[in-house]
């Protein structure tokens, strides 16, 4: 079975700290991906990553960077957390090739307060 | 551009009766379509998933879903459900060139006994 982790379930941090969310897959999968889930508006892809060191920035990227240093490992930051980032992060990771789906982890409910 | 509509919040629906959960999406190319389920507290699962071949394509834990090009639907269906169904239902079209994944807003299905 695929397993994706993701190193916090639940985070609380003030506003302007640094915030860094970790995710983590055991396929081999080339393609990870950073969404945000708010009810009413589903998941919003925030950067997406198709190999080590690369990245695409989604629909929402303003005020998050990401970073992939590893295949297996992909780094979601929040250089200033603001309030409005208040949500649940989600990592999913899969296969390169539109046709596969994507795996999700568990998700990390941050607060900013 | 891609867009997914899930028209309904949520469906309620008794223990045996059958479900149907509505999706319509909009690709410029040939699409690819994905349904998820997410269960309380936990990350999105993959049900099943639609590239080509038969319009009726079969999932996880007895859902099916149609694809009709027509009218542009892929509704999940189930011949009877179960109180364990409820939960969180997401659809997801991908445009078959393309790296990007759009998911509807979700549907909340509630299964009484």
């Amino acid at each position: 079975d695929v397993k994706v982790t993701q190193s916090s379930r639940y985070l609380v941090k003030r506003t302007g700290e640094k915030v860094f969310l970790e995710c983590v897959q055991d396929m081999d999968h080339e393609n990870m991906f950073w969404y945000r889930q708010d009810p009413g508006l589903g998941l919003r892809l925030i950067y997406f990553s198709y190999d080590v060191k690369m990245k695409e920035k989604g629909d929402i990227p303003e005020g998050y960077s990401v970073s992939r240093e590893k295949k297996e490992r992909f780094s979601l930051i929040l250089e200033s957390a603001s309030t409005n980032q208040t949500s649940m992060y989600l990592c999913a990771s899969s296969f390169i090739g539109s046709s596969y789906e994507q795996y999700f982890g568990p998700g990390t409910r941050l607060t900013v307060t | 551009a891609q867009s997914v509509a899930q028209p309904e919040d949520q469906v309620n629906v008794a223990e045996g009766n059958p479900l149907t959960v509505k999706c319509t999406y909009s690709v410029s190319g040939n699409p690819y379509l994905f349904w998820y389920v997410q269960y309380p507290n936990r990350g999105l699962q993959f049900l099943l998933k639609y590239i080509t071949g038969d319009n009726l394509v079969k999932g996880s834990y007895g859902f099916e879903a149609e694809f009709n090009k027509s009218q542009t639907s892929f509704h999940l269906k189930k011949p009877s459900a179960l109180v364990s169904d409820s939960a969180l239902y997401f659809c997801a079209v991908r445009d078959g060139g393309g790296f990007k994944t759009i998911f509807g807003a979700g549907t909340r299905l509630f299964v009484k006994a």
